[in-house]
């Protein structure tokens, strides 16, 4: 059975400063995703990754797959308030299983 | 390009009683999956169809029920509704099984 793991739960950063979410998972696959989720609100799609030592950035966020270790990042550099919300990454198997997510809170 | 659409928004029911929510998926896109999201379980894949065929189905009891139409619209069922049923439903279409694009949920409250 597929498990999806994502550390930290609980981020809180200063603005400016850099810093990484881990997202582990069990079995073999090479299709991640991670969203971002506002409060009350949807999922938003940031990144696909498709491919063993995929990266993909947008802005401040940039997300990288390997796909040996089981392991995707998703770094985050000179964080802005903007960036506060959960950020969930999803491993597709036989279908898709969503990480716990990430509650990001950047302070001023 | 219109997104996924989901009715109702918000919806209040009684224990015990039934309901229906409908997606309907990004034109031309034929899966379509259901989500349910709590505080507690996160997100947990209930199921996906595609061309009108359940594809997947998560780990939840028979009372969630979905099916898929032949314009890909969806529905989602859930009988005899229990407390621990309030949620956020998420639905997500996609043209591939690759990515997924989510519409804004059903916020499902079961008094």
């Amino acid at each position: 059975e597929l498990k999806v793991e994502q550390n930290p739960l609980f981020l809180s950063m200063q603005e400016g400063k850099n810093y990484t979410i881990y997202c582990n998972y069990s079995t073999t696959s090479d299709r991640l995703y991670w969203y971002r989720q506002d409060p009350g609100k949807s999922l938003e799609s940031l990144f696909v990754l498709l491919s063993n030592g995929a990266v993909k950035q947008e802005g401040r966020l940039m997300a990288s797959l390997d796909t040996k270790a089981r392991l995707s990042t998703l770094h985050i550099t000179a964080a802005v308030h903007d960036l506060s919300a959960t950020y969930f990454c999803a491993v597709a198997g036989q279908n898709f299983v969503f990480g716990p997510g990430t509650r990001l809170s950047v302070l001023p | 390009k219109a997104g996924v659409t989901q009715t109702p928004r918000y919806l209040i029911k009684t224990r015990g009683q039934q309901v229906t929510l409908s997606c309907s998926p990004i034109s031309g896109h034929r899966s379509v999956s259901w989500y349910q999201q709590t505080p507690g379980q996160g997100l947990q894949f209930l199921f996906e169809y595609f061309s009108e065929t359940q594809r997947n189905k998560g780990n939840f009891p028979g009372r969630f029920s979905g099916r898929q139409f032949s314009n890909s619209r969806s529905e989602m069922n859930v009988s005899t509704l229990e407390l621990g049923d309030s949620a956020l439903y998420l639905c997500a279409s996609s043209p591939d099984s690759n990515e997924q694009f989510f519409g804004p949920g059903t916020r499902l409250t079961v008094l």
